[in-house]
């Protein structure tokens, strides 16, 4: 079944603000934790990716948050931009498999 | 990284008949997966195709209605089986990259399947 989930279907965020996503996990057994965009008409695109022995990774203008006591993790996009509306899945990797969250719509106000 | 190339890259087909889908990958990969993506939602694994071996489904899916084929380590097919209109979705292939770095998984651009 599904391990992870993702707590609001649709976030709105002005233009150079920053965006927050975030996404519940029930399975404490995964691997990695991912981040995907994928944008209309496409497949998913990786973003980034944290193992589950960490708590922080930063990327270009990325950075992922996971809490295992919570089971929680988070995407912040800094400085949101156009070419960042986009649905945001989070997906964990275990068992030689990655298996996808329910996405978030992210929509970029001008 | 890998090119993933699907096609069709969509199809309108009549239900009762079926589909094969294709996916050629340009590196030899142990493993190919297969994701269905429904209007509006998230990708869910349909099955693990390993060269040389029986796919492997997920709950909810099963080979009769699914049948996949992987002759090689660069090659899978799907085909969707006595297509009914609720099986019109994106397909989409993908292959995992494990690096010391990423953790990361590469897709096809997808077929959009309607069926009618």
């Amino acid at each position: 079944g599904e391990s992870v989930g993702l707590h609001l279907p649709t976030l709105s965020v002005q233009e150079g603000d920053n965006s927050i996503i975030n996404c519940a996990y029930s399975n404490s057994a995964s691997d990695y934790f991912i981040w995907y965009k994928q944008e209309s008409g496409k497949g998913p695109q990786f973003i980034i990716d944290i193992r589950s022995n960490m708590d922080k990774r930063q990327g270009q203008r990325v950075t992922v948050l996971l809490n295992k006591t919570v089971k929680h993790l988070s995407l912040q996009i800094a400085a949101t931009q156009p070419g960042d509306s986009a649905v945001y899945f989070c997906a964990d990797y275990r068992d030689d498999k990655i298996i996808f969250g329910k996405g978030t719509r992210l929509h970029i106000l001008p | 990284s890998a090119v993933i190339s699907q096609k069709p890259s969509r199809d309108i087909c009549q239900r009762g008949t079926s589909l094969t889908i294709q996916c050629q990958v340009d590196s030899q990969v142990t493993m190919m997966f297969w994701y269905r993506q429904q209007p509006g939602q998230s990708l869910t694994l349909i099955a693990t195709a390993n060269q040389g071996s029986e796919a492997t489904y997920e709950s909810g899916f099963v080979i009769d209605k699914f049948p996949i084929s992987r002759p090689n380590l660069t090659f899978s097919t799907l085909t969707v089986s006595n297509m009914s209109p609720e099986d019109s979705s994106i397909y989409l292939c993908s292959v995992h990259y494990l690096g010391t770095e990423n953790t990361e998984a590469f897709f096809g651009q997808g077929t959009r399947l309607t069926v009618v």
